[in-house]
């Protein structure tokens, strides 16, 4: 099974700041049909998860542009160029190229 | 609009049996994947396996397979995920997503609000 492995678990950052989140795969994340199979999601506090990015680095519909995917291989990132308020919430890195498919632990972002 | 509507929290002892649902609308249900995710109290999201609705193919994580039974009806656009026998272990937040695929997007893009089970005597 692909393990997903995210860094840091938390992060406090102070508004306009930037920050960043790391996710490792055990596994390449490359299927055969040339697409990468890396996801970001945020869980906001009681709510489902929500796509953040998908293929990597493509922004889902409505996703701000503060907001950017990065990576190949096995190593991922998420940024968030300037954060906000409403970005609080747990951070989920998922991949779907090989069953059974897994998230990350989680990355826990708090506001200052 | 897209939607995944689950059904309401349920309370039940050890032992008893329980099927939740998740409502498919303003999409064609049988074309694409629904995915199940538990989240256990303050813990992380884990995937526990997926049904195809339009041929009823079903995948399965390791760790869920046996203790869980995921199911479609294609006559009400529903997804179901049920239990034979609760353990208190399986009191959890349940997440049904749909997985959405194009030349362009392959993701699990929409999610219902969830269904709490509480298993306890």
């Amino acid at each position: 099974d692909i393990v997903m492995t995210q860094t840091p678990l938390s992060l406090s950052v102070t508004p306009g700041q930037p920050a960043s989140i790391s996710c490792k795969s055990s596994q390449r994340l490359l299927h055969s049909n040339g697409r990468t199979y890396l996801f970001w999601f945020l869980q906001r506090p009681r709510q489902p998860p929500q796509l953040l990015i998908y293929e990597v680095s493509n922004r889902f519909s409505g996703v701000p542009e503060r907001f950017s995917g990065s990576g190949s291989g096995t190593d991922f990132t998420l940024k968030i160029s300037r954060v906000e308020a409403e970005d609080v919430g747990v951070y989920y890195c998922m991949q779907s190229v090989q069953l059974p498919y897994a998230f990350g632990q989680g990355t826990k972002l708090e506001i200052k | 609009e897209v939607q995944l509507v689950q059904s309401g929290a349920e309370v039940k002892k050890p032992g008893e049996s329980l099927k939740i649902s998740c409502k498919a609308s303003g999409y064609s249900f049988t074309s694409y994947w629904i995915a199940w995710v538990r989240q256990m109290p303050g813990k992380g999201l884990e995937w526990m396996g997926m049904i195809y609705p339009g041929d009823f193919d079903t995948r399965y994580s390791p760790s869920f397979q046996g203790q869980v039974t995921i199911s479609a009806d294609k006559s009400t656009s529903t997804g179901y995920l049920q239990w034979s026998s609760l353990k208190a272990s399986d009191t959890a937040m349940y997440y049904c997503g749909r997985r959405y695929y194009n030349n362009t997007i392959d993701a699990f893009d929409i999610w219902g609000l969830g269904t709490r089970v509480i298993v306890s005597s």
